[in-house]
């Protein structure tokens, strides 16, 4: 079975540009979380989906905001981008939030010039 | 707030060596823990996880041990291979109130084994 699936892989963007990155589950799971990882640290939570509503966010800015389909998959959208938007973005599905286990996708590498 | 604090990098050990990350934490409940790791270029891959106190979680020769008394899951291999060069992170999952499980992360600790 696949993984979890993410799309693009690297992306570049210049300051005050908008990005929209892509997530699909692990077939069955219908939770998906996002993380942002910055060079040299460990993931954040940014925003964690379920049955297309929101049940969790991290301290990020309004600029951040997602959303999950009825095929489970999800967006995340950044606007404005800033230099310090540069990161790695996780995507992670667990079968439902209840479940405390969750599996990571290979992740989009974002650098804002 | 929730918090985990891993043992400062990078570690070089020889192949065969002992290896030891240290990792403890601050919760207030009973999380879950977790150690996940991160090859070049990759995302995070789960490694092992404990869900209550004294649970010992084990993978591919990888332990740890979930110490409620001492807040502590420290990662431990007996003899390490070249191919277990990766960033480790440590890693809780606590129920947030708001309907999820989140995970919080400490920084990593990155290994490079040398032959």
């Amino acid at each position: 079975d696949a993984g979890v699936t993410q799309s693009p892989t690297h992306l570049i963007k210049t300051r005050g540009q908008h990005v929209t990155l892509r997530c699909s589950p692990i077939s069955g799971h219908k939770s998906v979380s996002w993380y942002q990882q910055v060079l040299g640290q460990g993931p954040q939570f940014i925003f964690q989906y379920y049955e297309k509503e929101e049940r969790g966010r991290g301290n990020f800015p309004d600029r951040f905001s997602a959303r999950q389909f009825p095929n489970y998959s999800s967006e995340l959208n950044v606007n404005a981008l800033l230099l310090g938007d540069s990161a790695l973005y996780l995507c992670a599905s667990s079968i439902e939030p209840s479940t405390d286990t969750q599996y990571f996708g290979p992740g989009t590498r974002l650098t804002v010039l | 707030g929730n918090s985990v604090t891993q043992m400062e990098g990078p570690v070089t050990l020889s192949e065969e060596a002992f290896l030891t990350i240290n990792c403890t934490y601050t919760a207030t409940g009973y999380p879950s823990l977790f150690w996940y790791v991160q090859y070049p270029g990759e995302g995070l891959q789960l490694l092992l996880k404990a869900t209550k106190a004294d649970d010992k979680g084990s993978n591919k020769g990888f332990e740890a041990t979930y110490r409620k008394e001492t807040t502590s899951f420290h990662l431990e291999k007996g003899s390490v291979q070249v191919s277990d060069s990766a960033v480790y992170f440590c890693a809780l999952s606590e129920w947030s109130g708001a309907g999820s499980y989140q995970l919080t992360f400490g920084k990593g600790t990155k290994l490079s084994v040398i032959p």
